[in-house]
């Protein structure tokens, strides 16, 4: 199983600032990673695909980047709405996901 | 417009075997390609990948949990069923229907269901 490791846990950021959350892959997963957000009770929302494609409707101050073992996702400037839980998800080789990244007000 | 929503009991107790109900719109299970996927959420946990449904009737299943899991479909319905045997209090979690993308993503999900496992 491709063990997903995500860093930091929690992230302190003030709104309009930029955010940086990595997620690494025990191995290479190639380019077959996404990225959630997930706020409190609610389901997650896909935001990225194919570790840089915005998923439909997400604003473009979220990109992602990277290929086969080191992933990131920035924020570039946060809003209020922002504040939420982040996951990756590999499926290179069937599906897991990482523990989460909480982006938490600074 | 995609939408899912799960349905089923808030509440079982040990040793019972949940039942799950997936009711979606938006798409079809006979088409070619689609795909529907459970995964679960223990409360303030991260997320775990259960089973997948396809439109050909191929399942498959988490290596970790298979022995207890059955994943089935009613297409006329558009309904996707999941069965957990065996429940144990650490499957108390929201349990998320979702649509599995071509890729292998999820761009479509359900609202959830918390399912607490207790006597």
């Amino acid at each position: 199983e491709i063990v997903m490791t995500q860093s930091p846990a929690t992230l302190s950021v003030s709104p309009g600032e930029r955010a940086t959350l990595s997620c690494r892959a025990s191995q290479s997963v190639s380019s077959n990673l996404a990225w959630y957000q997930q706020k409190p009770g609610q389901a997650p929302r896909l935001l990225i695909y194919g570790a840089s494609t915005r998923a439909t409707g997400i604003p473009a101050r979220f990109s992602g980047s990277g290929s086969g073992t080191e992933f990131t996702l920035t924020i570039s400037s946060l809003q209020s709405e922002d504040f939420a839980v982040y996951y990756c998800q590999q499926y290179n080789n069937w599906i897991t996901f990482g523990q989460g990244t909480r982006l938490e007000i600074k | 417009q995609v939408t899912l929503k799960e349905s089923g009991p808030a509440l079982v107790k040990p040793t019972q075997t949940l039942t799950l109900t997936c009711t979606f719109s938006g798409f079809s299970l006979s088409t070619s390609g689609m795909r529907v996927s459970w995964i679960r959420q223990p409360p303030g946990k991260a997320l775990e990948w259960l089973a997948r449904i396809d439109w050909d009737n191929d399942k498959f299943y988490s290596t970790s949990l298979k022995t207890r899991l059955t994943i089935s479909k009613d297409t006329s319905k558009n309904q996707v069923v999941l069965r957990m045997t065996n429940m144990d209090p650490v499957d108390t979690a929201t349990y998320y229907c979702t649509r599995w993308s071509t890729g292998g993503y999820f761009d479509y999900w359900g609202q959830g269901t918390l399912v607490t496992v207790s006597s």
